[in-house]
């Protein structure tokens, strides 16, 4: 299976920072099917970016995803007070898919 | 809206076995394949396997093999996930989460999720 590497495990930001978050794939993974999900205390994941770079709907364009093959990254352009949470990247080009350990973006 | 509601807590003893059910709305149950995904603090978000409500075909992950059954009910939209020979390991919240599109079958991005169900293993 593909192991997700995540990078770095924690930053600390302050609100309007940007900010570029890393997810790396021991092996290209299929067709750039790379999402990335934001999640928070007791809630479940919620889903920003598939396909690489596609915005789910809803998500506000300060969100983007770029990336293929095996080095994929999230960039908040601007930092908002509620975007302090933590970010997972998953792939589901390969079954089964896999996440990433998480990076966790805390206010500073 | 689309929707995802889950029952509620459980407390378990090693051994014995769980079922959580995950009630859809809000969207047509029958296309679009639910997965089962956990998450516990050492393992991070895991993927156990996923059911086609149309059928009711399954696949598992390897490592759940044996001790997972997935199962639905379209009568009322509904999907379940059991699981079986329960260790402290097997302490986790347990997500179901519906595909990205119809033609998505054993991998998919999740859109939507239920709410999450904490199963705790404990003597």
């Amino acid at each position: 299976e593909i192991v997700l590497t995540q990078s770095p495990g924690t930053l600390s930001l302050s609100p309007g920072e940007r900010v570029t978050l890393s997810c790396r794939a021991s092996q290209s993974v299929t067709s750039s099917y790379l999402a990335w999900y934001q999640q928070k205390p007791g809630q479940a994941p919620r889903l920003l970016i598939y396909g690489a770079s596609s915005r789910a709907t809803g998500i506000p364009d300060r969100f983007s995803g770029g990336g293929s093959e095996t080095d994929f990254t999230l960039t908040i352009s601007r930092l908002e007070p509620e975007d302090f949470a933590v970010y997972y990247c998953q792939q589901y080009g390969s079954s089964p898919g896999t996440f990433g350990q998480g990076t966790k973006v805390e206010i500073k | 809206q689309v929707q995802l509601v889950q029952s509620g807590a459980e407390m378990k003893k090693p051994g014995a076995s769980v079922k959580v059910s995950c009630k859809a709305s809000g969207y047509t149950f029958t296309p679009y394949y639910l997965h089962w995904v956990r998450q516990t603090p050492g393992q991070g978000l895991e993927w156990l396997g996923r059911i086609n409500p149309y059928n009711g075909g399954t696949s598992y992950a390897q490592k759940f093999q044996g001790r997972v059954t997935m199962t639905r009910d379209t009568s009322i939209s509904t999907a379940y996930m059991e699981l079986s020979s329960l260790t402290s390991d097997d302490t986790a919240v347990y997500f179901c989460a519906r595909a990205l599109a119809a033609d998505y079958y054993d991998t998919s991005a999740y859109p939507y999720w239920g709410q999450g169900t904490l199963v705790t293993v404990s003597s």
